[in-house]
């Protein structure tokens, strides 16, 4: 049982430069959701799709963008990569937008020169 | 959104010793959850505790919630060196809307064999 897989696992990016991280589910969850994770900050929720068709901005969305590509998948495009992006992405998803615990993938790290 | 805090940062046991960590927030939650996080690795749902509920057991995980107080604790009975990881709170606040998950910034537990 794969769970949440993330692509890639390692990514180095020159500024400016475009990239999609890849997410898929193979729990037949209904919502998904993308977060980062920087030193001393916690973790912090980018974009989220409660449902399939569905997203919304969560506390830093800006210079990022999203696609719920069917009910499986959920891709985050960086369109022109800046340093402060350097982090580790993580998606996860959830049954639904209730009282439910997330799947989290491996995670994605990214550094941008 | 608000973000759960927990205390302490850091915490440092010899192995069979119980473990204690805690999470303060500010404002009424629909649920509090816990997670863990090995280094280098993704996040691992742990226990979901909602408002209306005072403790839960997961194995040799407890978990308490005082509404009044705000706050939440996790204990670990008789650690592990496998325990070793990240702790952290998260917060579901039940304002009407809210899908979000918020992340505190974690403890970091050592279990020393």
């Amino acid at each position: 049982n794969a769970g949440v897989t993330q692509t890639p696992k390692f990514q180095v990016l020159k500024t400016g430069q475009s990239m999609t991280l890849q997410c898929a589910q193979d729990m037949n969850h209904n919502s998904m959701y993308w977060y980062r994770q920087d030193p001393g900050m916690g973790l912090r929720l980018i974009y989220y799709s409660a449902s399939e068709g569905t997203t919304d901005k969560g506390e830093v969305p800006n210079g990022y963008n999203v696609s719920r590509l069917n009910k499986r998948e959920f891709s985050l495009r960086l369109e022109s990569a800046a340093p402060s992006q350097t982090s580790v992405y993580f998606c996860a998803s959830s049954p639904g937008t209730g009282g439910y615990g997330y799947t989290f993938g491996s995670g994605t790290r990214l550094t941008v020169v | 959104s608000q973000q759960g805090e927990e205390d302490p940062q850091a915490l440092s046991i010899q192995e069979g010793e119980n473990a204690t960590m805690n999470c303060s927030y500010k404002t009424s939650i629909n649920n509090l959850q816990w997670y863990r996080q090995n280094s280098g690795r993704g996040l691992v749902h742990l226990i979901l505790i909602r408002s209306n509920e005072r403790e839960k057991h997961s194995g040799r995980l407890r978990v308490t919630l005082d509404t009044s107080k705000k706050s939440s604790s996790l204990l670990i009975t008789a650690s592990r060196a496998a325990d070793t990881a990240s702790y952290f709170c998260a917060i579901r606040d039940s304002g009407a809307g809210s899908y979000q998950l918020t992340f505190g910034k974690g403890t970091k537990l050592s279990v020393i064999p």
